[in-house]
């Protein structure tokens, strides 16, 4: 199985402060990872769909990056709607696996 | 409007079975993949299943945790998708949820329901 590995799994930031995470995958899964935001009691929300492509709908402060085996997720200026945990997901091969997930507090 | 509605969840003895169903409208059901990801309590995600689109013959994969307990089936007539749970045990505690592949083999989920919880205890 392919692991994914988020790092930081908690961060503290302010409202306007830039905000990376990054997730390292065991092998290369080419650009076939999407992140989510999730809320608490709320089903996960698609931000990023292969690697770098921005989901409708979702602001532009949210940009993704990277390609083989390490990505980035941005928020160029954290919002307070922003407050949530983040995942990424690798879309290449069976079985689809997640990250341990990012919470991004209130500092 | 693309909305998913899942139902079924419930509190089940361990070894019991139960049926989940996630209620799909506002777009062409049989043209898209759709998976099962589950949460435990105040754990991460966990990908369950999917079963594929018409296209692909409906075909399923699963995680080695559920495989040969767990069956995804669909009806498009009814635009549903159905997880079948038998054998359940205790780590199978989780919300469950119904999420749409985006389109094609690498989809991302696009669109999610709002979870049933599913509690095995005694």
């Amino acid at each position: 199985d392919i692991q994914m590995t988020q790092s930081p799994s908690t961060l503290s930031a302010s409202v306007g402060d830039r905000v990376t995470i990054t997730c390292r995958a065991s092998q290369s899964i080419s650009s076939w990872l999407a992140w989510y935001q999730q809320k608490p009691g709320k089903a996960p929300n698609l931000l990023i769909y292969k690697a770098s492509n921005l989901e409708s709908g979702v602001p532009s402060r949210f940009s993704g990056s990277g390609s083989g085996t390490e990505f980035t997720l941005t928020i160029s200026s954290l919002q307070p709607d922003d407050f949530a945990t983040y995942y990424c997901q690798q879309c290449s091969t069976y079985p689809l696996t997640f990250g341990g997930g990012t919470k991004v507090g209130i500092k | 409007e693309v909305q998913l509605v899942e139902s079924g969840g419930g509190l089940v003895q361990p070894g019991g079975s139960l049926r989940l169903s996630c209620a799909a409208s506002g777009f062409t059901f049989s043209d898209h993949y759709m998976d099962w990801v589950r949460q435990a309590p105040g754990k991460g995600l966990e990908w369950v299943g999917r079963s594929r689109n018409k296209a692909e013959s409906y075909t399923t994969k699963y995680a080695a945790s559920v495989e040969g307990r767990f069956t995804i089936s669909r009806d498009d007539s009814k635009k549903s998708l159905y997880l079948q749970m038998n054998s359940l045990k205790t780590e199978d505690t989780a919300v469950y949820f119904c999420a749409r592949g985006q389109g094609g083999s690498y989809s991302s989920f696009d669109y999610w329901g709002q979870g049933t919880l599913v509690t095995v205890s005694s």
